[in-house]
């Protein structure tokens, strides 16, 4: 089975920063990997699918990249409502690992 | 407009069983591949299995934790998905969420994403 690690866990930012996630699989999976948002009692949202595919209605602030076994989620210029974990999953095989998510937080 | 919504949860006791339903509308739901996806308090996301649509053979597929003791079913006269829990245990205890599994891409192996959530139902599994 594929893992996914995502760094860092957590972490604190301001508004108007530019914040990048990192996700890593334990093989390649080509570009066969989504991200997600999630805010605290609220179901996931999709962001970004083959690794770098903003999601209709997704503000463009939210890029990703990478392929491979190393992928990147970009922020933009931070936003109030971005203040949520973050969660990738790769799409290559069964089972769709998800990785343990990385929290942002307001610094 | 598009919307899931999880039933069945509560609260059971360690080696009992459960029956979870995920309501479908607003799209094609015996065209749609499905998944659940389970969330343990304070904790990530765990993919717990998928069933395709029964024109692409209605196939499950599960994560080890649950293999052999959850089915994934579908009713497509209903637009209801299910998901039958049996033996429980404690660390089945989490938020369920329901998910529409779409494709994307001109040619297979498409690119698979799960693109539209249901709110959850909690199941507590415990003594």
């Amino acid at each position: 089975d594929i893992q996914m690690t995502q760094s860092p866990s957590s972490l604190s930012a301001s508004v108007g920063d530019r914040v990048t996630i990192t996700c890593r699989a334990s093989q390649s999976i080509s570009n066969y990997l989504n991200w997600y948002q999630q805010k605290p009692g609220k179901a996931p949202h999709l962001l970004i699918y083959a690794a770098s595919s903003l999601q209709s209605g997704v503000p463009s602030r939210f890029s990703g990249s990478g392929s491979g076994t190393d992928f990147t989620l970009t922020i933009s210029g931070l936003q109030p409502e971005d203040f949520a974990t973050y969660y990738c999953q790769q799409s290559y095989s069964l089972p769709r690992a998800f990785g343990p998510g990385t929290k942002v937080d307001i610094e | 407009e598009v919307q899931l919504v999880e039933s069945g949860g509560g609260l059971v006791k360690p080696g009992g069983s459960l029956r979870l339903s995920c309501a479908a509308s607003g799209f094609s739901f015996r065209n749609a591949w499905m998944s659940w996806v389970r969330q343990a308090p304070g904790k990530g996301l765990e993919w717990v299995g998928r069933i395709k649509s029964k024109t692409d053979g209605e196939t499950t597929d599960y994560a080890a934790p649950v293999k052999g003791r959850f089915t994934i079913s579908r009713d497509d006269s209903k637009n209801t998905l299910n998901l039958q829990m049996n033996s429980l245990k404690t660390e089945d205890t989490a938020v369920y969420y329901c998910s529409w599994v779409a494709a994307a891409g001109s040619r297979r192996p498409y690119y698979y994403y799960l693109d539209v959530w249901g709110k959850g139902t909690t199941v507590t599994v415990s003594s």
